[in-house]
């Protein structure tokens, strides 16, 4: 069963817009949760990581929140740019696995038109 | 600058035939993983590595064995490649106990004919 969801599936939105993409995870227990940035054929670049109970983050024209009472994690994009377009992933950390397990979501891809 | 490099980036191969998948790092990290994506799904964890020959299987370790001899390099070896191995393999490395600083190489693309 997927333990990490996310929504919605895809998205267009035009240049300049705002968007925010949604992350609601059963992994228990929950350590910390990253989003990532995936280029089409790239590797993963994180974009925040949030650790506390009710956390926020922001890292330019990227703002994040995480409630792990309701495990549910939002990802914003202000202002987007064309290079915009990619797939974000959530990605949530499990401290009870030894093995330091990470639970990925299957991704949102956005694509900004001009 | 640090990364975790990946060789080859592109890789066909016919079905029964070897595979062998490398991964660098120069940051020194002790941790280092395998992962794979597939359309649709999440990635997936083939093995971690805790360091120098200790290795441990992930989720989906069938079909696939590891190899660190260096700190440094982590190989996946697939021995009589099958079709549904055809995947885009990851490998990522960490610190010991660094959640947070995990970092991703940009995959291999494997498609096995």
């Amino acid at each position: 069963k997927t333990q990490v969801e996310q929504s919605p599936q895809s998205l267009v939105v035009r240049q300049g817009e705002n968007c925010v993409l949604q992350c609601n995870y059963s992994v228990t227990p929950d350590n910390h949760l990253r989003w990532f940035k995936q280029d089409t054929g790239k590797g993963l670049v994180s974009l925040t990581v949030l650790v506390d109970q009710k956390d926020k983050t922001s890292n330019g024209r990227y703002s994040a929140t995480l409630d792990k009472d309701a495990k549910h994690s939002t990802l914003h994009i202000t202002a987007t740019l064309l290079d915009d377009t990619a797939t974000y992933i959530c990605v949530v950390g499990d401290r009870g696995s030894a093995l330091g397990r990470l639970h990925f979501g299957a991704g949102t891809q956005l694509i900004v038109i001009p | 600058d640090m990364k975790v490099t990946q060789m080859p980036r592109y890789l066909i191969k016919r079905m029964g035939e070897n595979v062998l998948l490398e991964c660098g790092q120069d940051m020194s990290h002790e941790t280092m993983y395998w992962y794979r994506q597939d359309p649709g799904l999440g990635l997936q964890l083939i093995y971690i590595s805790y360091d120098v020959d200790s290795n441990s299987e992930g989720d989906i370790p069938k079909g696939y064995r590891v190899s660190r001899k260096k700190r440094e390099h982590f190989s996946l070896i697939l021995d009589s490649a099958k079709t549904n191995q055809t995947s885009v393999y990851f490998c990522a490395s960490s610190s010991v106990k660094g959640w947070s600083d995990y970092t991703f190489g940009s995959g291999t693309r494997l498609l096995v004919i």
